[in-house]
């Protein structure tokens, strides 16, 4: 139980195009969804908790206009990385939680290279 | 200072050592504390979870000591396969969690 997805799990793209990164929750329902960042080496930074049917809660830093998420349905929520440029390239995680206990579960990452 | 620090490592051990990690977290008020292990280019997976009556799941032991903000990770009887970061977690409250930078470990035959 309680697996979570994310496709693509890696993408190249060109510099000033969007990017649409999709995370499921296959297994149950994901009250919450959690958008992390992770550059080679470093730890795990979060971006964003979105909840179901509200707007995404950015972290400081972290700009809203250009890391568009929605959170439509208990399954399902997308991370839209607009006008990206090779600053973006990334390991994109997100984890979900079904808010009953404190922990999350994890996609496999996907991989973003904007060249 | 960072939220949850962490020895970045690397800790090279050999085969059947015992090998033991640190994190130290600054919000008192953190709720619950995790172990994840992470492998190279993949995503995180729960290890376990910490207590402060200590818990223990095959070889590995963690602890918490909330009075000096600090958890720990013990591996027993190291295998090549535990070699992995080991990344500290802390839930802050309502599931806003922090990691840690990762402690990497390599365990050579």
């Amino acid at each position: 139980g309680a697996v979570v997805s994310q496709h693509p799990s890696r993408v190249i793209c060109k510099s000033g195009t969007s990017v649409k990164i999709e995370c499921r929750s296959l297994d149950f329902q994901a009250t919450t969804m959690f958008w992390y960042r992770q550059f080679p080496k470093q730890s795990l930074m979060l971006m964003a908790t979105s909840n179901e049917g509200s707007k995404a809660t950015y972290e400081q830093g972290v700009e809203k206009d250009k890391f568009l998420i929605n959170h439509a349905s208990l399954t399902l929520s997308t991370l839209t990385v607009t006008s990206a440029h090779p600053e973006d390239s990334s390991f994109y995680i997100c984890s979900a939680s079904s808010g009953q206990i404190y922990e999350q579960y994890f996609g496999p990452g996907t991989r973003l290279t904007v060249t | 200072r960072k939220e949850v620090e962490q020895d970045p490592g690397p800790f090279n051990v050999p085969e059947g050592a015992t090998v033991a990690f640190n994190c130290t977290y600054s919000n008192s008020a953190s709720q619950s504390f995790f172990w994840y292990r992470q492998d190279c280019r993949k995503e995180p997976k729960l290890l376990m979870s910490v207590y402060s009556s200590g818990n223990e799941d095959g070889r590995f032991t963690a602890q918490l000591n909330r009075a000096s903000q600090y958890i720990s990770l013990l591996i027993r009887d190291s295998k090549l396969s535990d070699s992995a970061t080991y990344l500290c977690v802390v839930n802050r409250n309502n599931n806003d969690m922090r990691f840690g930078a990762g402690t990497r470990l390599t365990v050579k035959p």
